[in-house]
């Protein structure tokens, strides 16, 4: 069975700064997919980002990183410039091939102005 | 792009009876969508996973016949929670699988309150 562990159940982080949150996951599949999503307030779960495995280079969307390393499993988001409205929770997510997907516990971001 | 619905927001309902929660991909065609059940504080349990014409795949431990799914168009699923019970009050959230070029993706729904008095 797939698990993602995100080790860190609260952040939080000054306006304008940057801030990473990590996760970890374990399988034993070859080809799947990562993703960040954010929950904020509302509960509507947004994407942040998508990372292939095949994919060496890491993803970025704007403001928002990761830094895949897929010999440690691990999947962590940087957040540059952080800004009040990134307050939200942000859950890790591994799919498989077959689009069966597994989520972390979640890390509670909070910015702080 | 990648916008799915989800319709009530909110229901409150007396225990015994059912509600239906309507999933929908409005731009998009979804053969694939989940539903995932979330309480306070905690992460998304996938609960179904709800295939297009045919029957829908339950993970271990959820009773299909109490949470019957039916996916009956490429854009529509439904959950129906049958007989609700105070212990089924809860936060479902669907989504729906995106087919992309570099990878499929699954875009939420905003979700749906269920309270079970």
């Amino acid at each position: 069975a797939q698990t993602v562990t995100q080790s860190q159940p609260e952040m939080s982080v000054q306006e304008a700064e940057t801030v990473t949150l990590s996760c970890t996951y374990d399988t034993s599949e070859s080809n799947y997919y990562l993703f960040w999503y954010k929950q904020p307030p509302s509960r509507q779960m947004i994407l942040v980002i998508r990372q292939e495995a095949y994919k060496q280079q890491n993803a970025t969307e704007n403001r928002f990183s990761v830094n895949f390393q897929k010999a440690a499993k691990s999947f962590s988001l940087k957040i540059s410039d952080s800004q009040l409205g990134d307050t939200a929770m942000y859950f890790c997510a591994f799919m498989k091939s077959n689009n069966d997907m597994r989520f972390g516990a979640g890390t509670r971001l909070t910015v702080k102005p | 792009g990648a916008v799915v619905s989800q319709h009530p927001s909110w229901v409150i309902c007396k225990s015994g009876t059912s509600v239906k929660i309507e999933c929908r991909s409005l731009d998009f065609q979804a053969t694939t969508m989940f539903w995932y059940r979330q309480f306070p504080k905690q992460s998304l349990m996938l609960m179904a996973t709800s295939n297009e014409g045919s029957k829908a795949t339950y993970e271990q431990g959820v009773e299909k016949d109490k949470f019957l799914i039916n996916h009956a168009s490429l854009t529509l699923s439904t959950l129906t929670v049958t007989s609700a019970h105070p212990e089924d009050s809860s936060f479902y959230i669907c989504s729906a699988l995106l087919h992309g070029g570099a990878a499929d993706t699954q875009y939420f729904g905003p979700g749906t309150r269920l309270t079970v008095l």
